[in-house]
């Protein structure tokens, strides 16, 4: 079945940087872009990052965009999350999702992995 | 960038219809896409442009639309519906941003 799993969460100091991976099964991972969502404690749904099909195109939320980048390896089925400069408000569970449509990257997402959580303190 | 606004909270007794909506600017000229969340879980898609349903999510799950305000249809409300519901758009009129709507809160009596 179509699976994602999201890895690399942890604690870190402000001003650090972490990076995030998210790992693909049960589809054809070539064909479809990866969107990152956030959730901080308590919060709704925040968009951060997509990177499309074929990893040529990325967009992000302005809230990230400078410092965070994501990029994937297609012979690796996995995406990537690359957070620099972290600041305590990027403090949430990050998810992954599939883009519902084939070389497309402005959603439905679906599905969703579990998550990792990021927590950025002193 | 679009702001979309949702009910904090709606209240409903099992057996009835729960309607959550979904206002904001151009949400008639906009796919609009529907999430369940359950604490301590990821996001499910429940409804996706507009009004289609993803396999294996009941058929008591329906969207619609009217002018600039989208609403989740939920009949025959059960227990385990008890949920965060939010929608969400793309935003392809300035830069390529994903708009989650603020969330509702679906208690069920």
């Amino acid at each position: 079945q179509v699976q994602l799993v999201e890895s690399g969460g942890g604690a870190v100091q402000p001003g650090r940087s972490l990076r995030l991976s998210c790992a693909a099964s049960g589809f054809t991972f070539r064909s479809h872009a990866i969107h990152w969502v956030r959730q901080a404690p308590g919060k709704g749904l925040d968009w951060v990052a997509v990177v499309s099909h074929d990893g040529s195109t990325q967009f992000y939320a302005d809230s990230v965009r400078g410092r965070f980048t994501t990029s994937r390896d297609n012979s690796k089925n996995t995406v990537y999350l690359q957070m620099n400069s972290l600041r305590a408000e990027d403090t949430a569970m990050y998810y992954c999702a599939r883009d519902h449509f084939t070389e497309n990257y402005s959603g439905p997402f679906d599905p969703w992995g579990q998550g990792t959580v990021v927590s950025v303190s002193s | 960038s679009s702001v979309l606004t949702q009910p904090p909270s709606v209240s409903v007794a099992p057996g009835q219809t729960a309607r959550i909506t979904c206002g904001g600017d151009h949400i008639g000229i906009r796919s609009v896409h529907w999430y369940q969340q359950k604490p301590g879980q990821a996001p499910v898609m429940v409804v996706y442009d507009d009004t289609d349903r993803p396999s294996g999510i009941p058929e008591r799950f329906s969207g619609s639309e009217s002018g600039n305000t989208a609403t989740l249809t939920i009949t025959r409300v059960e227990a385990g519906d008890e949920a965060d519901y939010y929608c969400q758009v793309w935003d392809s009129s300035s830069d390529h941003l994903g708009v989650f709507g603020t969330g509702t809160k679906v208690t069920v009596l």
